[in-house]
């Protein structure tokens, strides 16, 4: 089955630095690769998410890459801010297993103002 | 707004009881999910579900079965629980793929968090 891995698993940054956190994929038939963020004490929430046919997508101050070829997505925050303070789960899905998700491991992210 | 709720924040059970998480969905969706949360490992799926009475294993099914005999509520049972099965478990519901590229977000319940002595 698929297998994904999420690195770092802790992230601090001052207030206004990026954040990078990246994930690797290892089933090639993986299409679909969201970002879940989930608050401390509160339910995973949808962010940002890349279908396999982009290599990048932009919302304002997050951006998600995609390389098929090494089969690695990522996720960029710039100009951080105390509310992105929490953990960021990626995800991939295989078309063929409908919606069902593989999630990495979660990143806690701490901003310091 | 979708509405995901669970029937408990915090449970506390014996080992060997058999447990009973309750999860209700109120936008008609037919993706239904459990999951368990522990930290280091993400979410792991613990058994889906497409449509009444339908289920499917997911990576960590050991333990665990799951009833779906109405499409708003997936309830996952702990038939003998076990120390291993203190976690957080998450239900999570989605519409159905409607095409060879549509993905469906899906929407997570608060969770419940588990405690077996």
């Amino acid at each position: 089955g698929e297998n994904v891995e999420q690195h770092p698993s802790t992230l601090s940054v001052q207030e206004g630095d990026s954040a990078v956190i990246k994930c690797t994929y290892s089933d090639s038939a993986s299409n679909y690769f969201p970002w879940y963020k989930q608050e401390l004490g509160k339910r995973p929430q949808l962010i940002i998410d890349i279908r396999s046919n982009v290599g990048e997508k932009k919302d304002q101050r997050i951006a998600v890459t995609l390389n098929k070829t090494a089969k690695h997505f990522s996720l960029h925050i710039t100009e951080t801010q105390p509310e992105d303070s929490a953990v960021y789960f990626c995800a991939a899905s295989i078309k063929a297993a409908g919606n069902k998700l593989t999630f990495g491991g979660g990143t806690r992210v701490l901003v310091k103002p | 707004d979708v509405k995901v709720t669970q029937s408990s924040r915090y449970l506390v059970k014996r080992t060997g009881e058999k447990v009973f998480l309750e999860c209700v969905q109120d936008m008609d969706h037919e993706n239904m999910f459990w999951y368990r949360q522990d930290p280091g490992l993400g979410l792991r799926l613990i058994y889906f579900s497409y449509d009444v009475k339908m289920k499917e294993k997911g990576d960590i099914p050991e333990g665990y079965s799951v009833s779906r005999e109405k499409k708003e509520r997936f309830s996952l049972i702990l038939e003998s629980a076990s120390t291993n099965q203190t976690s957080m478990y998450l239900c999570a519901s989605s519409r159905p793929r409607t095409g060879g590229s549509s993905y469906n977000e899906q929407f997570f319940g608060p969770g419940t968090r588990l405690t077996v002595l």
